[in-house]
């Protein structure tokens, strides 16, 4: 079974600092991986995923993560926070298996506060 | 707007009551999932139908059920509410692809 966790339920930076929130998976084979934002009172929108090719994946809002295999990873990273960062983010992961079968398994959240 | 609609947004009912969500997917996506979150379980895949039949089952009570109709709207039924039901129900839909899906903008349910 495939397992998500997200390092840190909460993660404050500076306007202007490095963002840097941690995501680890455990699958038995390398899934499909994704990062999405939530806003207060909204749904889930999407960030970016990985599903095949260069593991440095470049998102909206300047969001990237790169995919490394070696550590199980795909941690979300922006150069400069804003304010307008200030949401909760969901790593999730999807099976390469059976077509259709696209369920995402989530972590935890990281709510991300940024100080003015 | 996401393309994905839910109704209602904002659900209040009792303890042992019967309800009904509603979700239209984004146009052309055959994939209708639903999602639960909760402050104690997290984000949780309840079920996933792929045009009209169940394709795939995940943490979802018996007393709740689902289903997607020729239109490709769906609908879940959950009954029996317990205080523990109260949560943000989220519908997503996809089409059949690896890409992620879209997600709706959720029902909060509240069992009093």
């Amino acid at each position: 079974a495939q397992s998500v966790t997200q390092l840190g339920s909460h993660v404050s930076v500076s306007e202007g600092a490095l963002v840097l929130l941690r995501c680890n998976y455990s699958s038995s084979v390398p899934p499909y991986l994704f990062w999405y934002v939530q806003y207060p009172n909204q749904g889930l929108q999407l960030l970016l995923k990985y599903t095949t090719g260069a593991t440095l994946v470049k998102g909206i809002n300047g969001f990237e993560a790169e995919f490394k295999k070696s550590e199980t990873s795909f941690h979300l990273t922006k150069p400069s926070a804003h304010m307008s960062d200030a949401a909760e983010y969901f790593c999730a992961v999807s099976d390469r298996g059976d077509t259709g079968r696209r369920a995402l398994t989530f972590g935890s959240g990281t709510r991300l506060q940024v100080q003015p | 707007d996401s393309g994905v609609t839910q109704t209602p947004k904002h659900l209040i009912t009792a303890t042992g009551q019967r309800v009904t969500l509603r979700c239209s997917p984004r146009s052309g996506d055959l994939s209708v999932y639903w999602y639960q979150q909760s402050l104690d379980q997290g984000l949780q895949f309840l079920i996933q139908y792929y045009n009209g039949e169940e394709r795939a089952k995940g943490n979802i009570l018996e007393r709740f059920s689902a289903q997607q109709f020729p239109d490709l709207h769906s609908e879940l039924n959950l009954s029996s509410l317990e205080l523990g039901d109260s949560a943000l129900y989220f519908c997503a839909s996809s089409q059949d692809s690896p890409y992620g899906y879209t997600f709706g903008s959720g029902t909060r349910l509240t069992v009093v």
